[in-house]
């Protein structure tokens, strides 16, 4: 069975500050896709990344960066000089192999960034 | 509006009556979700239509639960005999596997109360 775990339920920290979601993920395949959705305070989901389980390449986008290690099974999210409209519950979900659509969920963590 | 839209966003209804929510998914994407977020909770995903066609259940999805998608275009989603442990927020998301990565964009969701 998949799992998705984000330990960190409620994160604050100051504008400017760099901060790190954690995301711990289990599943029996070989082929699975990481994501990374955003929902802030108005609720409708938003779509930050895919990473493919073939490809452990971290990846920046602005002042976020995304952390996939394999080895121990982490897909971990940086936001570098976190600002006020970051505050957000970030959620990190699994897809197993080609074929099955399902997303499987983290219960998500909740960032305040306060100014 | 390009974007997923669903109907209505909020709905109560007492407790043994039946409800109807409705989404409409970005024109272009052949794939469409169902899935339920209760508060504090990640989303859990219910059903996925390719087109017409029902290809997944969760074993969430009770005998109360149905869902269409017609014509493969809207999908609707109809909670039978409502109980108060219904109440949640009801997000509908699409994708297609010919537009970007095939990620999956979310609706704003039906917020459901059963009193």
């Amino acid at each position: 069975a998949q799992k998705v775990t984000q330990a960190q339920t409620e994160i604050s920290v100051v504008e400017k500050e760099d901060v790190t979601l954690d995301c711990v993920y289990e599943t029996r395949d070989t082929t699975y896709y990481l994501f990374w959705y955003k929902q802030p305070p108005s609720g409708e989901l938003v779509f930050l990344i895919r990473r493919n389980s073939f490809d452990e390449q971290n990846e920046i986008s602005g002042r976020y960066s995304w952390n996939f290690q394999k080895s121990t099974s982490s897909f971990n999210f940086t936001i570098t000089a976190s600002q006020v409209v970051d505050s957000a519950v970030y959620f990190c979900a699994l897809s197993e192999r080609a074929g099955r659509r399902a997303l499987t969920f983290g219960s998500g963590t909740r960032l305040q960034v306060q100014p | 509006d390009t974007g997923v839209s669903q109907d209505p966003r909020h709905k109560i209804t007492k407790r043994g009556q039946n409800v109807t929510f409705r989404c409409d998914p970005i024109s272009e994407h052949n794939r469409l979700y169902w899935y339920r977020q209760t508060l504090g909770q990640g989303p859990e995903f219910l059903t996925y239509f390719q087109n017409e066609a029902q290809l997944e259940k969760s074993r969430l999805l009770s005998d109360r639960f149905s869902a269409e998608r017609p014509k493969g275009s809207f999908s609707t989603l109809e909670i039978q005999r409502t109980e108060q442990g219904d109440s949640a927020m009801y997000l509908c998301a699409s994708s297609s596997p010919l537009v970007g990565t095939d990620e999956q964009y979310f609706g704003p969701g039906t917020r459901l109360t059963v009193t």
